[in-house]
C-alpha cells in the first residue's frame, strides 16, 4: 500500500536558525497536506499543494511539492520557540477519500 | 469554527473489556477517520468511512472495528482491549472530495491495564 516517509523523525534547531524537513511517498499524489500538532494538542491543518513543483510560503514557513509529485519540502527560516511542534505530511489514497500520514518531524528549539 | 468532538479525553479500561470511542463532527463531512498515534510512529490510519455504513480498513485495523449509522457519528470499538492497543486515538473529518482538509479532534488517551 501507499507509504509517507518523513525526515528526520528529530530536528534540534537553535532558536534563529533555517531548517529543512522531508516528505517521500512511494506513490504519486495528486496532491499533499501539512500539518502541525503543537505539544499536547492535535493535528492542525497548515496548507496543501496541488500543481507539480508548486512552491507557497507562509511567513516563515515554505513548502514545495516535488517536479513526480512524490515528495515534499517545508523550510523554515530563522526558527522561532513558536515553531515547536510535530509536522507531518499527508497523501490521499487512490480513491482520494483516504488519507495517510508520514512518521512526523518533531521539531525541539534551543532559545 | 468546524467542531470534531470526542466523547472523553482520558480513559482507562481493562484487559478484555470492549470499548468504545465516539467521536462527533458538525460540518456535514462524508469522510471520517481513526488514527492512533504511538511515539515515532506518526498517525496510523485505523479504519475510515465515506459515507453512513460505509468503512475501509486502513492500514492497521485488527482488534478493531467502526460504526457509522448516522453521518455526525463514527465509533471505534476495541472489542476485546488489550495493553497493546494503549495509545492516543485521534478522530478526524472532511468533506468528500479529493484534497480537502481534515479536521481532528482533541484526542482520547487510552490506557489499558
Amino acid at each position: 500500500g501507499q507509504q509517507v516517509m518523513q525526515i528526520p523523525q528529530y530536528q534540534h534547531v537553535q532558536e534563529g536558525e533555517d531548517f529543512t524537513t522531508y516528505c517521500n511517498s512511494s506513490t504519486t499524489l495528486s496532491n499533499i497536506q501539512w500539518y502541525k500538532q503543537r505539544p499536547g494538542g492535535h493535528p492542525v491543518f497548515l496548507i496543501q499543494l496541488v500543481k507539480s513543483g508548486e512552491v507557497k510560503k507562509q511567513k516563515r514557513l515554505t513548502f514545495q511539492f516535488g517536479e513526480a509529485k512524490k515528495n515534499s519540502s517545508l523550510h523554515i527560516t530563522a526558527t522561532q520557540t513558536t515553531d515547536v511542534g510535530t509536522y507531518f505530511c499527508a497523501g490521499p489514497g487512490a480513491a482520494g477519500n483516504k488519507l495517510t500520514f508520514g512518521g512526523g518531524t518533531r521539531v525541539l528549539v534551543k532559545p | 469554527d468546524v467542531k470534531v468532538t470526542q466523547s472523553s479525553r482520558y480513559l482507562v479500561k481493562r484487559t478484555g473489556e470492549k470499548v468504545f470511542l465516539e467521536c462527533v463532527q458538525d460540518m456535514d463531512h462524508e469522510n471520517m477517520f481513526w488514527y492512533r498515534q504511538d511515539p515515532g510512529l506518526g498517525l496510523r490510519l485505523i479504519y475510515f468511512s465515506y459515507d453512513v455504513k460505509m468503512k475501509e480498513k486502513g492500514d492497521i485495523p485488527e482488534g478493531y472495528s467502526v460504526s457509522r449509522e448516522k453521518k455526525e457519528r463514527f465509533s471505534l470499538i476495541l472489542e476485546s482491549a488489550s495493553t497493546n492497543q494503549t495509545s492516543m486515538y485521534l478522530c478526524a473529518s472532511s468533506f468528500h472530495r479529493a484534497g480537502t482538509e481534515a479536521f481532528f479532534g482533541q484526542g482520547t488517551r487510552l490506557t489499558v491495564v
